[in-house]
């Protein structure tokens, strides 16, 4: 059964801490991408990654960045959080290219940065 | 870049009725359009998906339907049942090897028995 796994689940920080959220998935995938989900915003694409150290940015990368050091882990780091990055983080995978797209998603990080 | 806009953000159906969710796309080399279901407090996962190449797809109660001309593709979902009721996405692929899907803003569709 594929799967793609996050920790924390749930974490409160204050302004200015440090924030990591991990992601995890056991297909050996080699695209992995981060999404923040806002209350009708939709998901919206902060990075993408293609394989370990090559990411690239999503739509909203302003305020993250990646690290991609294995090819099943991938982690999203907030230095210095502000409280405009509350919100609801999904990592996914990609089932592979063609001919699907599908992509898995982890259960998701609530995120209140206070 | 690739903009996907979807139409109803609510929709509320009664159970045995049809519900119809329609999105547009701005990315005329987009050839991949995927919908993916977000239940209550849950992840989101995939449900089917339609490649440029067609115009119809079926799987089970669900069809979903292209318009490339319009720029256009819907979700048809028929027969609903109550474990319909979720927030339905729909994105776009857009052309090139990025991988990238653009996501519409959802909507959350409600059956009601």
């Amino acid at each position: 059964d594929m799967k793609v796994t996050q920790m924390p689940r749930y974490l409160i920080k204050r302004m200015g801490e440090n924030v990591l959220l991990e992601c995890g998935q056991d297909m050996s995938h080699e695209t992995m991408y981060w999404y923040r989900q806002d209350p009708g915003l939709g998901l919206q694409l902060i990075y993408i990654s293609y394989d370990v150290d090559s990411n690239s940015e999503g739509d909203i990368p302003k305020g993250y960045r990646v690290s991609r050091k294995k090819r099943e882990h991938f982690s999203l780091i907030l230095d210095s959080a502000k409280t405009n990055q509350t919100s609801v983080y999904f990592c996914a995978s990609l089932l592979g290219d063609i001919p699907s797209y599908e992509q898995y998603f982890g259960p998701g990080t609530r995120l209140t940065v206070l | 870049g690739e903009k996907v806009e979807q139409h109803e953000s609510t929709l509320s159906v009664r159970e045995g009725d049809s519900a119809v969710i329609n999105c547009t796309y701005t990315d005329t080399a987009s050839s991949y359009f995927p919908w993916y279901k977000q239940e209550a407090g849950k992840s989101l996962h995939f449900v089917i998906d339609i490649r440029s190449n067609v115009d119809r797809k079926q799987s089970q109660r669900l069809i979903v339907l292209l318009d490339k001309k319009a720029k256009r593709f819907s979700l048809h979902i028929t027969a609903t049942q109550p474990e319909d009721s979720a927030i339905y996405f729909c994105a776009a692929r857009s052309g090139g090897s990025n991988a990238k899907l653009t996501f519409g803003k959802g909507t959350k569709l409600s059956v009601k028995s």
